[in-house]
């Protein structure tokens, strides 16, 4: 049982490319979410969904891109990469309503230079 | 702008000491809150969570809660060197799915 699986875990962007962050899970879980980390800071929400097909924005969208076409895939999408968005990204889902917390992946680390 | 608010620390204990975690949190109508723990370049992992006000206790940790004071806490009883990591207090947003983290306290338990 994978959990939550996210992919790369690690990589450099130039200012202005574009790279899809990718992740899985195998727990059936209706929710997921998407988190940024930077140092010395908590997670803040990017993105959120619900099911299949819905998605919204959580704290801090600009700049980034989801979609939901299957219960077990949530990608990330980053246009227009700037240094901004060096941070660490999780992936996280949940049962309905996160009444038992989440389950994280194991973050994929972003520079942007 | 809902809020958790922690003290960042870093809280240094020694080894077989209680050492207590705080936070609070600005929304009123959360109604659940979270401790997860997080290992330097790992990601966070669920210790416990809180439903009602009153103390949940799992093993060496007890979490607390009032939710007339908006404060959540977390006591660690004989903390242990592998207890050393931050330790970040979350709280679901009424009305959705999604949580509100705080920024961590740093615990450092020394041998």
């Amino acid at each position: 049982n994978a959990g939550v699986t996210q992919t790369p875990k690690f990589r450099i962007l130039k200012i202005g490319q574009s790279m899809t962050l990718q992740c899985t899970q195998d727990m059936n879980h209706n929710y997921m979410y998407w988190y940024r980390q930077d140092p010395g800071m908590g997670l803040k929400l990017i993105y959120y969904s619900v099911g299949a097909g819905i998605t919204d924005k959580g704290e801090v969208p600009n700049g980034y891109n989801v979609s939901r076409s299957t219960t077990e895939d949530f990608p990330l999408r980053l246009e227009l990469a700037a240094p901004s968005q060096t941070s660490v990204y999780f992936c996280a889902s949940s049962y309905v309503s996160g009444d038992y917390g989440y389950t994280f992946g194991s973050g994929t680390r972003l520079t942007v230079v | 702008q809902k809020e958790v608010e922690q003290n960042s620390g870093p809280l240094s204990v020694p080894e077989g000491a209680i050492a207590s975690l705080n936070c609070t949190y600005s929304d009123r109508g959360s109604q659940s809150f979270f401790w997860y723990r997080q290992y330097s370049g790992k990601s966070p992992e669920l210790i416990m969570f809180i439903y009602s006000n009153g103390d949940k206790e799992d093993g060496r940790f007890t979490a607390q809660l009032n939710k007339a004071s908006q404060y959540v806490s977390l006591l660690i009883r004989d903390s242990q060197p592998s207890d050393s990591a931050t330790y970040l207090c979350a709280a679901m947003n009424s009305g959705y799915s999604t949580l509100t983290f705080g920024k961590g306290t740093m615990l450092l338990v020394s041998p």
